[in-house]
C-alpha cells in the first residue's frame, strides 16, 4: 500500500501557484519524498525529490516539514499543460524492493483558464 | 534527457494469443527495468522488477508463467504477455533507472494499450 495521503483532486487558475499537499506521517529517517506526475494516457514523469531540505528545480518546489511527515509541491504558474494526476511517493533513494516506486491514488489538478 | 520508448504503443490480440511489448532505453543503460499495469481511472501497479542479465521479481499476485519478462541487454526489457484474455486488457508501461546515477529516479515509456478480443 502507498505511504501517502493526498486530497484526490485540486482546481488551479491558469498562471497561479499551484500547492499539492502531501501527507507521509509514517515515513522513515532514510526514506526520500518523489513526486511524478501522469498526463492522461502517458507514462509517469518525474518532477522532484527530497529528503529533509526544501528543493527546487525548473519544474517545481519541493517543501518538506521540518518533522518530514507532511510535504508540498509547488508548480509557481501552472498553465493547462500541467493539468495531470500528481503522486506523492516516499521510498529509500537505492536499488532493490524497498526502493520501488508504490503508486496510490494521486491527485487531479485540473488548471482551468 | 533520458528516453525510453516502447514498442507497440497500442495492440489488438485474439483471446489466447501471446504479446510481445518491447521497452528500451534509449540514450542511458538500465540494470533494472520496471513493468507496471494500469487499469481504467486506476494507478499504476507494480507487476515486476526485471534486473539486467538475471530472473525478474515479479510482485505478489502476479503469474510469471503468464507475464513473461526478458531483461537480455542493458537497454532492452521484453514482456510476453502469454494466452491473453479480455481482462488482460490494459495500458502497460515500463520505466527504466540510469545505472549512472545514485539516486532513484525512474524514466517511464509512453505506454502500451493492449486489448484483448
Amino acid at each position: 500500500d502507498a505511504k501517502t495521503t493526498q486530497p484526490p483532486s485540486m482546481d488551479c487558475a491558469e498562471g497561479r501557484a499551484a500547492n499539492l499537499p502531501c501527507n507521509h506521517s509514517t515515513i522513515s529517517g532514510n526514506e526520500y519524498v518523489y513526486w511524478y506526475r501522469q498526463i492522461h494516457s502517458q507514462g509517469p514523469q518525474y518532477i522532484i525529490h527530497g529528503l529533509k531540505n526544501n528543493e527546487t528545480n525548473e519544474m517545481a518546489s519541493l517543501i518538506i516539514t521540518e518533522d518530514r511527515k507532511s510535504s508540498t509541491l509547488i508548480l509557481p504558474h501552472a498553465t493547462l499543460r500541467d493539468t495531470a494526476v500528481y503522486y506523492c511517493i516516499v521510498t529509500l533513494n537505492y536499488g532493490g524492493s524497498q526502493g520501488n516506486l508504490i503508486f496510490g491514488k494521486g491527485t487531479k489538478l485540473s488548471v482551468k483558464p | 534527457g533520458a528516453v525510453v520508448s516502447q514498442h507497440p504503443s497500442w495492440v489488438i490480440c485474439k483471446s489466447g494469443t501471446s504479446v510481445k511489448i518491447e521497452c528500451r532505453s534509449l540514450d542511458f543503460q538500465a540494470t533494472t527495468m520496471f513493468w507496471y499495469r494500469q487499469f481504467p481511472k486506476q494507478s499504476l501497479m507494480l507487476m515486476a522488477t526485471s534486473n539486467e542479465g538475471s530472473k525478474a521479481t515479479y510482485e505478489q499476485g502476479v503469474e510469471k508463467d503468464k507475464f513473461l519478462i526478458n531483461h537480455a541487454s542493458l537497454t532492452l526489457s521484453t514482456l510476453t504477455v502469454t494466452s491473453a484474455h479480455p481482462e488482460d486488457s490494459s495500458f502497460y508501461i515500463c520505466s527504466a533507472r540510469d545505472s549512472g546515477v545514485i539516486y532513484n529516479e525512474q524514466f517511464f515509456g509512453p505506454g502500451t494499450r493492449l486489448t484483448v478480443l
